[in-house]
């Protein structure tokens, strides 16, 4: 009973560098989201996806992509990664109008 | 714009003590659904509570309850006899729907609760 999926769980970038953070959940949900978290400044959204095939910006879309691959998989790229960017990222998934499960986070550092 | 404001950054509370969280937030919308989240220092997100806006009855779960007051766009968080793993940060977070179709997800700034022995 995996849940949500995400990896990796640390990671270190040079700025400039680019990643995908990998998330997949078992539990059937269409929603699926990006969070960062950053001290002081609670969880906020980069970007969700609210069924297979849609994505939409959140609050702090600048610097990242999505790719929603299938209704289990929702991935999240840094194209040229930034020391703005250091911060620990979780993804979740939920059914339609319901509470979020995340994954157990990513803690990126970018120097 | 819809917004969740937790006026507490930090709070303390010893232990077997009752604390209550303070939530407020902001929506246009009638239907929505309501959450409060417990990060303990591990990392992991954890759902504590949920609350539907359109049920009056407040929502308890075991020594955690909150004060919903829909008018007042208020859903507060009590945690009776609080224990030292307790000690963690809340978040309060909302969701949407917008005719059907579901908004996302969005939470507060989080309140650091720490349970003194």
């Amino acid at each position: 009973n995996a849940g949500v999926t995400q990896t990796p769980k640390f990671q270190v970038l040079k700025t400039g560098q680019s990643m995908t953070l990998q998330c997949a959940q078992d539990m059937n949900h269409n929603s699926m989201y990006w969070y960062r978290q950053d001290p002081g400044m609670g969880l906020r959204l980069i970007y969700y996806s609210a069924s297979e095939g849609t994505t939409d910006k959140g609050e702090v879309p600048n610097g990242y992509n999505v790719s929603r691959l299938n209704k289990r998989e929702f991935s999240l790229r840094l194209e040229s990664a930034a020391p703005s960017q250091t911060s620990v990222y979780f993804c979740a998934s939920s059914k339609h109008l319901s509470e979020a499960f995340f994954g157990q986070g990513t803690r990126l550092t970018v120097v | 714009a819809q917004t969740v404001t937790q006026s507490q950054p930090e709070m303390s509370v010893q232990e077997a003590e009752t604390v209550t969280l303070s939530c407020t937030y902001d929506t246009s919308e009638n239907n929505y659904y309501l959450f409060w989240y417990k990060q303990p220092p591990s990392r992991q997100m954890i759902l504590v509570i949920r609350q539907e806006a359109y049920k009056q009855q407040n929502a308890t779960e075991n020594r955690f309850s909150v004060n919903f007051q829909k008018a007042a766009k208020s859903f507060s968080l009590k945690i009776s006899d609080s224990q030292l793993g307790d000690t963690a940060m809340y978040f309060c977070a909302f969701i949407t729907n917008y005719g059907g179709s579901q908004g996302n997800l969005i939470f507060g700034k989080g309140t650091k609760l720490s349970v003194k022995p």
